[in-house]
């Protein structure tokens, strides 16, 4: 199994407080991906990182922030959590070897509700 | 934009063949990919074409005809581990590795 570990694995917290995911990889894999899952929408691209320092916003970004200061972490933060960022959030790495194929390898998740 | 589109919900029963439908909307075509998800647990990659025409893994099959803008994941001698959520995706145009997926097919097969 891919070294992903995503902490914490559940979260209960209230609209408008902050939240941070972290994410950390052992593999060194360069690229890293944040996803949420939810019913009838299946994996959502919310943001996600081809480097240090580098990122880059997916399909639904708003109201979400990511950091990646090294290799192995990257951070996704909920400014002020809301209701409809109750959800499962998948993080994802991979590695391109200038091929086509990118498969991504998914940690865990993170459950967070949003009361 | 791009989007995918496929089945919500496919019923099988136990040593029955499964066809999961997926077509696709994108520009710059490179490779459809399908992810396996069981019930609290995080998605697997099982397969990835990236031309035309069918590649085998085990009791599994991914199709693909780029004409079309289409694929399908085809199981054969369903067991009922196979009860699992399926996705297919493509990259995302611009963003060089992120995948974009599916709203997923959830496979249920009884005995």
């Amino acid at each position: 199994d891919a070294g992903i570990t995503q902490s914490p694995r559940h979260k209960v917290t209230e609209t408008g407080t902050p939240v941070t995911l972290r994410c950390h990889q052992t593999e060194n894999h360069r690229y890293m991906y944040w996803y949420r899952q939810d019913p009838g929408h299946g994996l959502r691209l919310i943001h996600y990182s081809y480097g240090v320092k580098d990122t880059d916003k997916g399909e639904v970004s708003d109201g979400y922030s990511v950091s990646r200061s090294k290799t192995e972490d990257f951070l996704l933060t909920l400014e002020s959590a809301t209701s409809s960022q109750t959800s499962v959030y998948f993080c994802a790495i991979s590695e391109s070897t200038g091929g086509t194929l990118e498969k991504l390898f998914f940690g865990s998740g993170t459950q967070l509700s949003v009361l | 934009g791009q989007s995918l589109e496929q089945p919500s919900e496919v019923t099988a029963v136990e040593g029955a063949i499964v066809q999961i439908n997926c077509t696709y909307q994108t520009s710059g075509f490179y490779g459809l990919s399908w992810y396996q998800q069981h019930d609290g647990g995080a998605p697997t990659f099982l397969s990835y074409n990236a031309l035309d025409g069918l590649e085998e893994t085990g009791r599994f099959s991914s199709f693909l005809s780029r004409s079309d803008s289409y694929g399908y994941l085809l199981l054969q001698e369903l067991q009922m581990k196979d009860s699992a959520s399926y996705f297919c995706a493509v990259p995302k145009r611009g963003a060089g590795t992120a995948l974009i997926f599916g709203k997923g097919t959830t496979l249920s097969v009884s005995s």
